[in-house]
């Protein structure tokens, strides 16, 4: 079975541009994380979906940064305009069921680069 | 409010030695689950082990064990006769009942010396 799936895998871009960041969770979970990883801050969660549906977005950093899950398949995160402290690792990852006790499931991650 | 404390940073040991990795959590909730992830160099996350707070008996997955304890809050991960590719950042994590939220320790980087 295809794990996460996550695009691109790298993105360079230039400040000011818009960014689009995509995820295809693991067919059947109902819950989907948006991660950011960077030296500093470590692992932060950004925004969580429970059955498409926004549950928690208390991680989104400013309003340059909104996330959508349009359907069970799919969902993107959105940073516009960017910013060079953006720059980071962005994780998404999905798992099944209520209550936080089964693992969340990661893709491989976009390394996103704002210059 | 959850925290996860991984108050080493980095460690480094010589290939065939026993290494542990500490990992503290603070938590008011009864129910809750503790995770560890390793992050290999390539940059995915991977699951390694999950124990529930009802069950403190220690397990043992080939080289990889784990040790918690409610009674000081850790749950300790073991590598025993290290080798090169255990070489990675490896994570603790909690999450507590019914929240779905994983809260992530800041990651102890730990290095294999061939």
């Amino acid at each position: 079975d295809a794990g996460v799936i996550q695009s691109p895998r790298h993105e360079v871009t230039e400040m000011g541009q818009e960014v689009t960041l995509r995820c295809k969770p693991i067919s059947g979970h109902d819950y989907l994380f948006w991660y950011r990883q960077t030296m500093m801050r470590g692992l932060e969660l950004l925004i969580y979906f429970n059955n498409n549906v926004p549950i928690d977005d208390s991680g989104m950093p400013e309003d340059r940064f909104s996330a959508k899950m349009p359907n069970a398949s799919f969902s993107t995160l959105k940073i516009q305009p960017s910013e060079p402290r953006d720059s980071a690792v962005y994780f998404c990852a999905s798992s099944f069921g209520r209550g936080g006790h089964n693992e969340q499931f990661f893709g491989p991650g976009t390394r996103l680069t704002v210059l | 409010a959850q925290k996860v404390t991984q108050a080493q940073t980095e460690i480094s040991v010589v290939e065939k030695e026993d290494v542990t990795l500490d990992c503290v959590y603070e938590t008011r909730d009864t129910t809750y689950y503790l995770f560890w992830y390793k992050q290999p160099p390539s940059g995915e996350l991977v699951f390694l082990i999950r124990r529930n707070s009802f069950d403190e008996q220690n397990e043992i997955s080939g080289r990889y064990s784990w040790n918690f304890q409610k009674s000081t809050s850790s749950f300790n991960f073991t590598i025993t006769a290290s080798q090169v590719v255990d070489s990675a950042v490896y994570f603790c994590a909690l999450s507590a009942w019914p929240g779905n939220q994983f809260y992530f320790g800041t990651g102890t980087s730990l290095t294999v010396i061939p």
